[in-house]
């Protein structure tokens, strides 16, 4: 079982750059979620989806962006990096509707540096 | 808007003796608790969960927590900690009938030989 699966695992990009984090996962989801964590701040949440076409905002969605095309995929862009958005990114996915108390399955992360 | 607060940032204890991590929330409706473990360079795994009934939880390695509604606790035991239980924990709260979780500040726990 693969489970949430994230890439890149690691990524330095320059400020101003763009690029797409990938979240995939295999067991049929519907919610699935983008997280940052940063120390002393937990993980706070950048976009969340509760299916293929619907996506909402989270705590700190800004320069963000996030679509949700397929069940399986929810990608996550940055527009134009900046220093700030130096962080760990975690994808996160479960069952919703009547069990939104099931747990999230987490990915392994992705570390992201933006000199 | 629900919160959670873990009272301590880091927690160190020798191996074999117990451990207790805090946890506090805030919440004007019922809410659903959890509790999960991020190992070193890993995502995160749930521990244990909290949804209704029996107040005292068991999670998976001999963890439990017990949730305490008047004073809106759910604090994280172990009564014999190993040196493979150093990893950092994190307290979350998801309101009945909502979507997103909303996760604490983590704590790390280190265990000394």
């Amino acid at each position: 079982n693969a489970g949430v699966t994230q890439t890149p695992k690691f990524q330095v990009l320059k400020t101003g750059q763009s690029m797409t984090l990938q979240c995939a996962q295999d067991m049929n989801h519907e919610y699935m979620s983008w997280y940052r964590q940063d120390p002393g701040m937990g993980l706070r949440l950048i976009h969340y989806s509760v299916g293929a076409g619907i996506t909402d905002q989270g705590e700190v969605p800004n320069g963000y962006n996030v679509s949700r095309s397929t069940t399986e995929d929810f990608p996550l862009r940055l527009l134009s990096a900046a220093p700030s958005q130096t962080s760990v990114y975690f994808c996160a996915s479960r069952l919703t509707g009547t069990d939104s108390n099931q747990p999230q399955h987490f990915g392994d992360g992705t570390r992201l540096s933006i000199l | 808007a629900q919160s959670v607060t873990q009272l301590d940032s880091q927690v160190p204890v020798f191996e074999e003796a117990p451990v207790e991590l805090r946890c506090n929330y805030s919440s004007s409706v019922s809410v659903y608790l959890f509790w999960y473990v991020q190992y070193p360079n890993q995502g995160l795994q749930l521990l244990l969960k909290y949804l209704s009934g029996s107040t005292l939880v068991k999670g998976i390695n001999g963890f439990e927590a017990e949730f305490n509604k008047s004073q809106t606790s759910f604090h994280l035991r172990k009564p014999s900690v190993h040196i493979s239980d150093t990893a950092e924990y994190f307290c979350a709260v998801l309101k009945w009938g909502a979507q997103k979780l909303v996760f604490g500040q983590g704590t790390r726990l280190t265990i000394n030989p």
